[in-house]
């Protein structure tokens, strides 16, 4: 079955560490997105990329960093430049970034908690 | 900038109540509008859209109508049932073209 795999679920991570989150898709989706969901926050966005070797900032990129080097692929970097970074990040995909009708599919999170 | 505003919850009803989650938009240019729903734990599902004015959305008998001069996209469900107890979140991409732009989310919880 195609879908989007986001691991680990559950990340644990001292202080000052940086930390990278994987996202793989093989639903052959051109764009990908990352958002950052905190408690009555809703979702926001960090990262999103509409075709391979090129993303753009979100809303809060601030001490994120991502790469796009294949199509299936969009990992997420935590550095410890990050002043909060203890949430649960959502990973999504849309069969194109230039068409947005059919919405996203997202994958099922990864839980960073920062101690 | 686009923004989502929802009704604030958590809302608890009984099984079998009426349920209605307002959600209202502003946007710049000519949204598609969605309802996404999760459960806890997990990613967001996609639970159902519109993508013109006066379009019906309809899914696992929830409903939610784009009213362009109200900008709103309310869902509505005629009985609800304790397995939909979850987290729904409205959302727009302007144009269809952009990243969605998500509300703060409504919990709902329905008790037997």
């Amino acid at each position: 079955d195609g879908g989007i795999t986001q691991s680990p679920k559950y990340l644990f991570r001292k202080e000052g560490q940086n930390v990278t989150l994987s996202c793989e898709q093989n639903l052959n989706h051109d764009a990908m997105y990352w958002y950052r969901q905190d408690p009555g926050q809703g979702l926001r966005l960090i990262y999103y990329s509409q075709i391979v070797n090129d993303f753009q900032k979100g809303d809060i990129a601030e001490g994120y960093s991502v790469s796009r080097e294949k199509k299936e692929s969009f990992p997420l970097t935590v550095t410890s430049a990050q002043k909060n970074p203890t949430a649960f990040y959502l990973c999504a995909s849309s069969i194109s970034g230039l068409d947005l009708t059919y919405g996203y599919t997202f994958g099922s999170g990864t839980r960073l908690t920062v101690v | 900038g686009d923004s989502v505003t929802q009704m604030e919850g958590p809302v608890t009803l009984s099984e079998e109540a009426f349920l209605t989650i307002n959600c209202t938009y502003t946007a710049t240019g000519y949204p598609s509008l969605f309802w996404y729903v999760q459960y806890p734990g997990e990613g967001l599902q996609l639970l159902l859209k519109a993508t013109k004015a006066d379009d019906k959305g309809s899914n696992k008998g929830f409903e939610a109508t784009y009213r362009k001069e109200t900008t709103s996209f309310h869902l509505e469900k005629g009985s609800v049932q304790v397995s939909d107890s979850a987290v729904y979140f409205c959302a727009l991409s302007d144009q269809g073209n952009t990243p969605l732009v998500f509300g703060k989310g409504t919990r709902l919880s329905v008790i037997a």
